[in-house]
C-alpha cells in the first residue's frame, strides 16, 4: 500500500535518548527524510539519508536505514524539552517527478 | 528572507461559500504543492505543480482546484467547501527534482467549515 507508518506518540524524559521509527513503502525510494513540526509552524527538514547509506550522524541525530525491512529510524541523543514536536518521516519515490510521501507523524513529548 | 507565505492563517467559513487560500514563495522554485494535515493521517498531497501552467492531482484532489499562472504563486481554491475539508493546509515549494528534494513549507492555514 501507500501508507508510510509511524507510531503516533512517544514520551521521554529530558536527557534520555529518543528513537522514532518509520516503515516506508517503496524499496526503490531514493531519499528518506525526517521533518520536524513545532507547534503552530510548518514542517522543517531535520535530516535526510540517501538510500545507499545505512547510517547518517549529524550532531545529536542518528538516522538508521534498513532497506531490506524498509525501516527508518531517528535517534535523538540527550533529548531536550525543545525537541518536543511532531516528527514526520517521508520518502521520495523513484518516479520522474518530485513525489514525497509522508508518514502519519510521531508526537514526541519531552518532560523535565 | 527565503520563505513560503500562506494567507489566511486562520479561517472559519460556512458550507458552500467559495474561498481561496493564497501561497507565495520568493525562492524562484519551480515545484509547488499543497498538503492537508489531519490527525492520524499525516500529510496528504492535494495538488502539485511542476512549473507555470503545469498542475496535477495529488492523492486527495476532490473538492479542490489550483492554478499556477506565475512561478511564485500557487493558490488553493475551494469552490464549495464542505465540513470534511476542515483541516490544516500547508503549501510547500522546492527547486525541483534535485538531489535532496527538500521541501520548504509555509506556516499553515487552519480552515474550519461549518
Amino acid at each position: 500500500g501507500e501508507d508510510v507508518e509511524q507510531s503516533l506518540f512517544l514520551s521521554v524524559r529530558e536527557g534520555d535518548s529518543s528513537v522514532i521509527n518509520c516503515t516506508y513503502t517503496d524499496s526503490s525510494s531514493t531519499y528518506l527524510y525526517w521533518y520536524k513540526q513545532e507547534p503552530g509552524a510548518g514542517l522543517q527538514l531535520l535530516t535526510y539519508i540517501f538510500s545507499n547509506m545505512d547510517m547518517k550522524q549529524d550532531q545529536r541525530l542518528t538516522v538508521l536505514l534498513n532497506k531490506k525491512d524498509k525501516h527508518l529510524s531517528l535517534r535523538i541523543a540527550d533529548t531536550q524539552t525543545g525537541d518536543s514536536a511532531i516528527y514526520f518521516c517521508a520518502e521520495k519515490w523513484n518516479t520522474g517527478f518530485q513525489k514525497l510521501v509522508f508518514g502519519t507523524g510521531t508526537r514526541l513529548l519531552v518532560s523535565p | 528572507e527565503a520563505q513560503v507565505t500562506q494567507n489566511p492563517r486562520y479561517l472559519i467559513t460556512v458550507t458552500g461559500k467559495k474561498l481561496t487560500v493564497t501561497c507565495s514563495q520568493n525562492m524562484n522554485h519551480e515545484y509547488m504543492s499543497w498538503y492537508r494535515q489531519d490527525p492520524g493521517l499525516g500529510l496528504r498531497q492535494i495538488y502539485y505543480s511542476m512549473n507555470v501552467e503545469v498542475t496535477d492531482k495529488g492523492d486527495v484532489p476532490e473538492g479542490y482546484k489550483v492554478s499556477r499562472k506565475e512561478k511564485r504563486n500557487f493558490p488553493l481554491i475551494l469552490e464549495s467547501p464542505s465540513p470534511n475539508q476542515t483541516s490544516l493546509y500547508f503549501c510547500a515549494s522546492s527547486s525541483g527534482p534535485t538531489d535532496t528534494g527538500e521541501l520548504f513549507f509555509g506556516e499553515g492555514s487552519r480552515l474550519t467549515v461549518l
